[in-house]
């Protein structure tokens, strides 16, 4: 079955560590997306990308980096820069400008 | 720029009452608009979408929403409950980018609790 596949589901770092969140699809979709969820604040875009080699910042890409080597892969690295980086990451993938985003099932990631 | 507002983090119901949760947007142009449930420690899972044409849409597990322009509204309604129903749901409207695929601005989310 197509999907999206994100691991690892639960990640723990210590503060300063850079650490990278895997996005695979086999959906076929041109465009990906990361998305980050915190408790009460709903999801927020950090970044997307719309065709290999290119993405675009959202709308809180401060202290994160992406990559679009590949069209099924978009992976997220979270930087030592980032502030508050405890949270619920999702990643997503679509097609066409009025289709529905799919989501992977997150990686829950735990700084300390 | 797009926004979305869910009023209520928190409502619950009686097995088999009506559900209603609300989402009101704000948009310069004509929205797509989708619900979109979560279950505890997952990705989310489309309910339903409206883009054009029919303003009443139906969705997944017997949930439908109506799209009214002249309130910015598009309300997500279920007839009767039921406990696998306890769940979050967020209101997204999507703004279409240029090259393809388009950007979710979700609304804060509403925590459904379905009590017997």
């Amino acid at each position: 079955d197509g999907g999206i596949t994100q691991s690892p589901k639960y990640l723990f770092r210590k503060e300063g560590q850079n650490v990278t969140l895997s996005c695979e699809q086999n959906l076929n979709h041109d465009a990906m997306y990361w998305y980050r969820q915190d408790p009460g604040q709903g999801l927020r875009l950090i970044y997307y990308s719309q065709i290999v080699n290119d993405f675009q910042k959202g709308d809180i890409a401060e202290g994160y980096s992406v990559s679009r080597e590949k069209k099924e892969s978009f992976p997220l690295t979270v930087t030592s820069a980032q502030k508050n980086p405890t949270a619920f990451y999702l990643c997503a993938s679509s097609t066409t400008g009025d289709s529905p985003l799919h989501f992977g099932n997150g990686t829950r990631l735990t700084v300390t | 720029a797009q926004s979305v507002t869910q009023l209520g983090s928190h409502v619950s119901v009686s097995e088999g009452a009506l559900v209603l949760l609300r989402c009101n947007y704000s948009s310069s142009v004509p929205p797509y608009l989708f619900w979109y449930v979560q279950y505890p420690n997952q990705g989310l899972q489309l309910l339903l979408k409206y883009t054009t044409g029919a303003t009443l849409v139906k969705g997944i597990n017997g949930f439908e929403a109506e799209f009214k322009k002249s309130e910015t509204s598009f309300h997500l309604t279920k007839p009767s409950a039921h406990m696998s129903d306890a769940a979050e749901y967020f209101c997204a409207v999507s703004e279409a980018l240029t090259g393809g695929g388009n950007k979710l601005t979700f609304g804060t989310g509403t925590q459904l609790k379905v009590e017997l």
